[in-house]
C-alpha cells in the first residue's frame, strides 16, 4: 500500500514569492491534515479536512496561507507571499475512520525562504 | 489549551542501558500516540494507547498510559544504536481531531 505522497520534497524561494505544496493521501483515507514542523520542535496542525470540508483551520494564518482539497482526495497548501519565518517542514498526514484513527505522515516538504 | 511536555529533551545513553522518556499532558484525554522521527525523515507511528493502564511493547520499546496522572512513558530496554532518533508523544483530545505534539526527545545511543 502506497503511503502519503508529497511534492516537492525541497523548495527554496525568496521572500515575498508564492509557493505551493501538494499532498496525495493514502487511498481511502477521509481525513487529511497539514502540519508545520519548525526545527527542533514537534509538528503543529495548520488545517484538517474531512473529505472536502475544512473542519479545523483555527491555526492557519489566513492572511497568507490557503488550502484546498478538491474532490476530497489530493490537497494543496499555498503560501503567498512567503516570509522568512515560514521556513519549516510542511507535513501532510491522513487517517481513516477507524479505531484507532492513527495519522500516517508523508515525507514532508522542506521549505527555505531567503 | 492542551499542552504536552516531554522530558528529557535530550538523552545520550550507552548501548545496553535502560531508560525512560516521560510525556505529561494538561487536559483529559485517553488517546496518546508515540512517533519516531529519524533525521530528515517523516514521523513513523510506534504505539497507540487508548485507555488507562494501556501497555504496548515492540522489541526494546514499551509504552504505557496513566490517564489519571495524565502521563505516558516510553521505556527503552537494553538500548542499541539503531534506536537513535527523536521520539515524540502526541495527544488527541477527541477521535480524528488534531494531534498536539510534545517537543520531542532526541535520543542518541552510543556504542
Amino acid at each position: 500500500e502506497a503511503g502519503v505522497v508529497q511534492s516537492p520534497r525541497y523548495k527554496i524561494i525568496e521572500k515575498k514569492q508564492p509557493v505551493a505544496f501538494w499532498c496525495n493521501p493514502i487511498s481511502g483515507h477521509n481525513t487529511l491534515y497539514w502540519y508545520r514542523q519548525n526545527l527542533g520542535q514537534g509538528p503543529e496542525l495548520l488545517i484538517r479536512y474531512e473529505n472536502e470540508e475544512a473542519v479545523d483551520d483555527s491555526q492557519l494564518p489566513k492572511d497568507r496561507f490557503s488550502a484546498e482539497r478538491l474532490k476530497g482526495v489530493d490537497s494543496t497548501l499555498k503560501i503567498q507571499p512567503a516570509e522568512l519565518g515560514d521556513s519549516a517542514v510542511y507535513l501532510c498526514a491522513s487517517s481513516a475512520r477507524q479505531v484507532p484513527e492513527t495519522q500516517y505522515f508523508g515525507p514532508g516538504t522542506r521549505l527555505l525562504v531567503l | 489549551e492542551l499542552k504536552v511536555e516531554q522530558n528529557p529533551l535530550f538523552l545520550s545513553m550507552q548501548e545496553g542501558k535502560n531508560y525512560t522518556i516521560y510525556c505529561n499532558y494538561s487536559t483529559t484525554s485517553d488517546r496518546l500516540y508515540w512517533y519516531r522521527q529519524d533525521p530528515g525523515k517523516s514521523l513513523e507511528s510506534l504505539f497507540v494507547l487508548l485507555s488507562n493502564g494501556a501497555v504496548k511493547q515492540e522489541g526494546r520499546l514499551m509504552a504505557s498510559l496513566d490517564t489519571k496522572a495524565r502521563l505516558s512513558t516510553l521505556h527503552i530496554t537494553a538500548a542499541v544504536h539503531d534506536l537513535s532518533a527523536t521520539y515524540f508523544c502526541a495527544v488527541e483530545e477527541t477521535s480524528g481531531s488534531r494531534l498536539t505534539f510534545g517537543e520531542g526527545t532526541q535520543l542518541t545511543v552510543n556504542p
